[in-house]
């Protein structure tokens, strides 16, 4: 079983269209993360959700929407898409949260690469 | 937020010999991790060391944390060329560009 998946795998789009990334995590923890890993493989973390609340937005345009319906699932929502937006998309899980007994071990997606043209 | 600066950005070996990775780091931290990314791939956690160790093995892997110098170390034994990949380090929830290993068989 797929422990954390992301959907689609793939994106290619337009300027100016509004585009959504799934993820879902099948582990049962409790803390979700959205990362942006751009062409020079710098990768960066941009929110994170503990139990549907928000508790990082890292500087990131409010263009870029995350929405957790329930702590399983962590969607990322893109309005107005650029071209600088076009990177590798990583959502992760954790047990705990930043600096909690728990560590902070990360289980990371596939990835959805998003082209924008 | 913290990054991690991995050293040296590109490394290639031989198959069979020992690679080191390093890792510095600005503020204080509960622990630090290593991941590894095959090209294309998400990242795989490897190991977490606590900031109250010194030192920790996993395999053929060991990793070294000296907080008095805000630096940690990867050591890839025996490598093999699965190894190819990627390492990153991560003092807390942002990662730096990775050190590329390249294992040539």
């Amino acid at each position: 079983d797929t422990a954390v998946s992301q959907t689609p795998k793939y994106l290619v789009t337009q300027m100016g269209n509004d585009k959504s990334i799934k993820c879902e995590q099948n582990l049962g923890h409790d803390t979700m993360y959205w990362y942006k890993q751009d062409s020079k493989k710098f990768l960066k973390i941009m929110f994170s959700y503990n139990n549907k609340e928000l508790i990082i937005n890292e500087t990131v345009p409010n263009r870029f929407s995350p929405k957790s319906p329930d702590k399983a699932h962590l969607n990322l929502h893109i309005n107005s898409l650029e071209l600088g937006d076009s990177a590798v998309y990583f959502c992760a899980s954790s047990r705990g949260t930043s600096g909690s007994n728990f560590g902070d071990e990360q289980y990371f997606g596939p990835g959805t690469r998003l082209t924008v043209t | 937020s913290q990054q991690g600066e991995e050293d040296p950005q590109a490394l290639s070996i031989q198959e069979g010999e020992n690679a080191t990775m390093n890792c510095s780091y600005k503020t204080s931290i509960n622990n630090l991790q290593w991941y590894r990314q095959n090209s294309g791939r998400g990242l795989v956690h490897l190991i977490l060391i606590r900031s109250n160790e010194r030192e920790k093995h996993s395999g053929r892997l060991r990793v070294t944390l000296d907080t008095s110098k805000k630096s940690s170390s990867l050591l890839i034994t025996a490598s093999r060329a699965a190894d190819t990949a990627s390492y990153f380090c991560a003092p807390k929830l942002t990662f730096g560009k990775g050190t590329l290993l390249t294992v040539n068989p």
